[in-house]
């Protein structure tokens, strides 16, 4: 077991251009979370699945932002449109027990977008 | 509004004295608190946690401290090593599962 990895690890685009990240989880982690973190701010929270399902959406998810985690294994994050109020570093973390306790999350190293 | 706060945004620490990282939340519906440490460019480490119905956690050089009443939470770190200097985030979990994160608190340990 490696860990959560994340893919690309660094990503400079220009403003309008489509991005997508890529997040593998924990293998048998069932929860998988996307955060956001910006320069002094403690990360996040932007969206997470069960398994396959999408559970919840941040309000910071515009319909710009869409996550995918087809048959329950990884995950994509796909940013349209990029803005420079995009750029940031995104982080992905899985669980493998439901909330209530014991339920830590392990962070990947996260993709640094950088929006020009 | 931040309902996960650290007043602190950094700390200084002689190698071998204590390290006290404070963190206070607003909503008492919170029931698990983790502490993580970020480098930079790194994603964060898990550290410690501790449920709500207990008082005192310890692993090790690490114990996190959690007072209901004050909504306060504090990891104490015995005895500080130069290793140590990090960001730490204090972390609650909502009822969905979610982290609310603070806004961290940067540690030095001085040789």
């Amino acid at each position: 077991d490696t860990g959560v990895s994340q893919n690309p690890r660094h990503k400079i685009t220009k403003r309008g251009q489509n991005v997508t990240f890529r997040c593998d989880p924990i293998s048998e982690h069932n929860r998988l979370y996307w955060y956001r973190q910006t320069l002094g701010q403690g990360p996040e929270f932007l969206t997470y699945f069960q398994n396959e399902a999408q559970l919840e959406k941040s309000r910071l998810l515009s319909d710009r932002f869409s996550a995918e985690r087809p048959k329950g294994s990884f995950s994509t994050l796909e940013i349209q449109r990029t803005e420079q109020g995009d750029s940031a570093m995104y982080l992905c973390a899985s669980s493998s027990r439901p909330a209530g306790g014991g339920n830590e999350q392990f962070f990947g190293p996260g993709t640094r977008l950088t929006v020009l | 509004d931040q309902q996960v706060k650290q007043n602190s945004p950094s700390l200084s620490v002689q190698e071998g004295r204590i390290s006290i990282l404070n963190c206070d939340y607003t909503n008492s519906m919170f029931d698990y608190f983790l502490w993580y440490k970020k480098y930079p460019a790194e994603g964060p480490t898990f550290l410690i946690s501790i449920s709500s119905i207990k008082d005192k956690n310890e692993d090790g050089r690490f114990t996190v401290f959690l007072n209901k009443s004050a909504k306060h939470l504090s990891l104490h770190i015995v005895p500080s090593q130069p290793g140590d200097s990090a960001v730490y985030f204090c972390a609650a979990m909502n009822q969905g599962g979610k982290l609310i994160f603070g806004q961290g608190t940067e540690l030095s340990v001085k040789p």
